[in-house]
């Protein structure tokens, strides 16, 4: 697609349990952001991926979260053991970085995570 | 990162110019200002983005003053839909670092 495009876009789950969300960003972006944005807070990073590596990921705020990106194109975002404070929308960006990079990042509509 | 304070929240009319203003004191020598809009229920959406002076474009105005501890952008003749939260970002251009968000300037616009 021509924008970057977030799944699910809603996810319900329990607390304890396992959760994947999954980012497609726009074809040959090679910067991708993770954020996450609780009500009437601004987005808070995460983890920014440099093609397939992380080059920053002191946003992550546990070791239950975890984001992998193993062809520099999609990007999974990991939980493990939810808890209800991870209740959040996560928001997903990629950025072009070339020679011609105007600094825009484009998001995706992001995935409402509610823990139970 | 640079950190940057702005308004928690400004009200306008319908066709007034709408002026909001970020400090960023200890703004770097590579970073550029960035603003962003956000919708509820959406993503943020870039606006505009500037290293120094005045840059404009279709939608609004940014004017960064010599010193660049601060910036203002300038929303001209609002309307209903500009009714959003606005925030402002200092850092390296996007791709190049991690990019921090704060926690931006909600503008209520009434008919």
């Amino acid at each position: 697609g021509a924008g970057v495009s977030q799944t699910p876009s809603n996810k319900v789950t329990e607390k304890g349990k396992y959760v994947e969300l999954r980012c497609d960003p726009i074809s040959g972006h090679t910067a991708l952001y993770w954020y996450r944005q609780s009500l009437g807070q601004g987005p808070e990073f995460l983890i920014y991926f440099q093609g397939t590596g992380a080059a920053d990921d002191s946003g992550l705020p546990n070791d239950r979260f975890f984001a992998v990106r193993p062809e520099g194109s999609v990007s999974t975002l990991k939980i493990q053991r939810t808890e209800r404070g991870d209740s959040a929308v996560y928001l997903c960006a990629s950025s072009f970085t070339g020679n011609t990079n105007t600094g825009e990042l484009f998001f995706g509509e992001g995935s409402r995570l509610t823990v139970l | 990162l640079a950190k940057t304070t702005q308004p928690i929240s400004m009200d306008s009319y319908e066709g007034q110019e709408v002026n909001i203003t970020c400090s960023h004191n200890n703004i770097a020598t590579n970073d550029y200002i960035t603003w962003y809009q956000q919708f509820p229920s959406q993503g943020p959406r870039f606006i505009i983005q500037g290293y120094k002076t005045k840059v404009t474009n279709e939608v609004a105005s940014l004017f960064i003053p010599a010193d660049r501890k601060s910036s203002t952008l300038s929303l001209p003749r609002v309307s209903l839909s500009d009714t959003a939260v606005y925030y402002c970002l200092v850092g390296e251009l996007a791709g190049r670092r991690a990019l921090t968000f704060g926690s931006g300037t909600r503008l209520q616009v009434q008919p």
